[in-house]
């Protein structure tokens, strides 16, 4: 398998647009999880999903941002309008067992 | 509030000798612990785990012991390679918590040659 696939691995963009960041899990995993690592907080978890059922959002910053999972390969996370502190690295990871998350190798986005 | 710290920031070791990253959580409901480690540019890659009903997991090089009364865990990675240069991050999990890992800040490993 190829691993859990973000992308993409690099966003710049300007404040006031909208910014979709995609994950593709590993195959057979049910459960998907966004974070998000800054300097100042480390990896925090924004929200995850079980069987692309959406179960705890309460680490989502606000509004603005959103995750989707239509199905059991392919989850999204959009920020709109996306801001400045917005910028950070942000996680995708997935697991099946013993709670083990495999994480994709991220995407780093730069919001000016 | 930070249930699981690494209070290291970073850590310099010479190759050939043990490194020790120490872990402490404050939430008696975690039962379930893991190190990660974490290249540049690339995602936290699992490196070990334990489950609280054991004090000791070995894989190799890399050996978890936990001491559940004082809320502490460390790595010990022995002996230390110039490749395990890395950002180590420990988390924890508890049983009801459906999976969900609260992560340590980190601490850098530089293991010199």
């Amino acid at each position: 398998d190829a691993g859990v696939i973000q992308s993409p691995r690099h966003e710049v963009t300007e404040m006031g647009q909208e910014v979709t960041l995609r994950c593709k899990p590993i195959s057979g995993h049910d459960y998907l999880f966004w974070y998000r690592q800054t300097m100042m907080r480390g990896l925090e978890l924004l929200i995850y999903f079980n069987n692309n059922v959406p179960i705890d959002d309460s680490g989502m910053p606000e509004d603005r941002f959103s995750a989707k999972m239509p199905n059991a390969s392919f989850s999204t996370l959009k920020i709109q309008p996306s801001e400045p502190r917005d910028s950070a690295v942000y996680f995708c990871a997935s697991s099946f067992l013993q709670n083990i998350q495999y994480f994709g190798a991220g995407t780093r986005l730069s919001v000016l | 509030d930070q249930q699981v710290k690494q209070n290291s920031p970073s850590l310099s070791v010479q190759e050939g000798r043990i490194s020790i990253l120490n872990c402490d959580y404050t939430n008696s409901m975690f039962d379930y612990f893991l190190w990660y480690k974490k290249y540049p540019a690339e995602g936290p890659t699992f490196l070990i785990s334990i489950s609280s009903i054991k004090d000791k997991n070995e894989d190799g090089r890399f050996t978890v012991f936990l001491n559940k009364s004082a809320k502490h865990l460390s790595l010990h990675i022995v002996p230390s390679q110039p490749g395990d240069s890395a950002v180590y991050f420990c988390a924890a999990s508890g049983s009801g918590s459906a999976r969900q890992l609260t992560f340590g800040s980190g601490t850098q490993l530089t293991v010199l040659p």
